[in-house]
């Protein structure tokens, strides 16, 4: 049974726009919530985090959702640009490092952010 | 800042080989961890160590191994290549719960 699940396989938005990213997972328990961007042929680089306390997290054009009643994260991207291009990925798990090989990453979304 | 070091980025390999992938890590980080990723099923976790000398499965462990006798070095050994295990394959490391750093990956083909 997949924990963590992007329902959306591709997003394409024009530039300019915004773009929004879907999370959503099973456990309740998880209080470990990442967003991690990954181009071709490179690793995926760490983009944006929210701690279970809050329910929204802002970093210049990236802002994290986090609704913890639903188990749903979500990513806006605000204003779109054509190098946000890429996969993104959502992970999730849990901040105790004894845990730290259930955390889950989603299947990705790649995203396309035309010109 | 952090870096993640996969010795290879693309190997070919034939069916039946013995594997190293090699992965270190410049930050003193305890936590290592091996993934692969393949399209539509995003990042699998292999293995993970949290500790030298000390490894956990992760979610497909089957048909790999792992070596950790350094702290800064995590090794994924495939013991007999086989064709599934062609793949995209991403070493990470991490200190307490800070985010995972990652490095450029390497591509693996086995014929």
């Amino acid at each position: 049974d997949q924990q963590v699940k992007q329902n959306s396989p591709s997003l394409s938005v024009q530039e300019g726009r915004i773009s929004i990213l879907n999370c959503d997972y099973t456990n309740s328990m998880f209080d470990y919530f990442l967003w991690y961007k990954k181009y071709p042929a490179e690793g995926p680089t760490f983009l944006i985090s929210i701690s279970s306390i809050k329910d929204k997290n802002e970093d210049g054009r990236f802002t994290v959702f986090l609704n913890k009643s639903a188990k749903h994260l979500s990513l806006h991207i605000v204003p779109s640009q054509p190098g946000d291009s890429a996969v993104y990925f959502c992970l999730v798990g849990y901040t105790d490092n004894t845990n730290a090989g259930k955390s889950t990453f989603g299947d990705g979304t790649t995203l396309t952010v035309k010109p | 800042d952090v870096k993640v070091t996969q010795s290879s980025r693309y190997l070919v390999k034939r069916t039946g080989e013995k594997v190293f992938l090699e992965c270190v890590q410049d930050m003193d980080h305890e936590n290592m961890f091996w993934y692969r990723q393949d399209p539509g099923l995003g990042l699998r976790l292999i293995y993970f160590s949290y500790d030298v000398k000390m490894k956990e499965k992760g979610d497909i462990p089957e048909g790999y191994s792992v070596s950790r006798e350094k702290k800064e070095r995590f090794s994924l050994i495939l013991e007999s290549a086989s064709t599934n295990q062609t793949s995209m394959y991403l070493c990470a490391s991490r200190l307490g719960n800070s985010p995972l750093h990652f490095g450029n990956g390497t591509r693996l083909t086995v014929t």
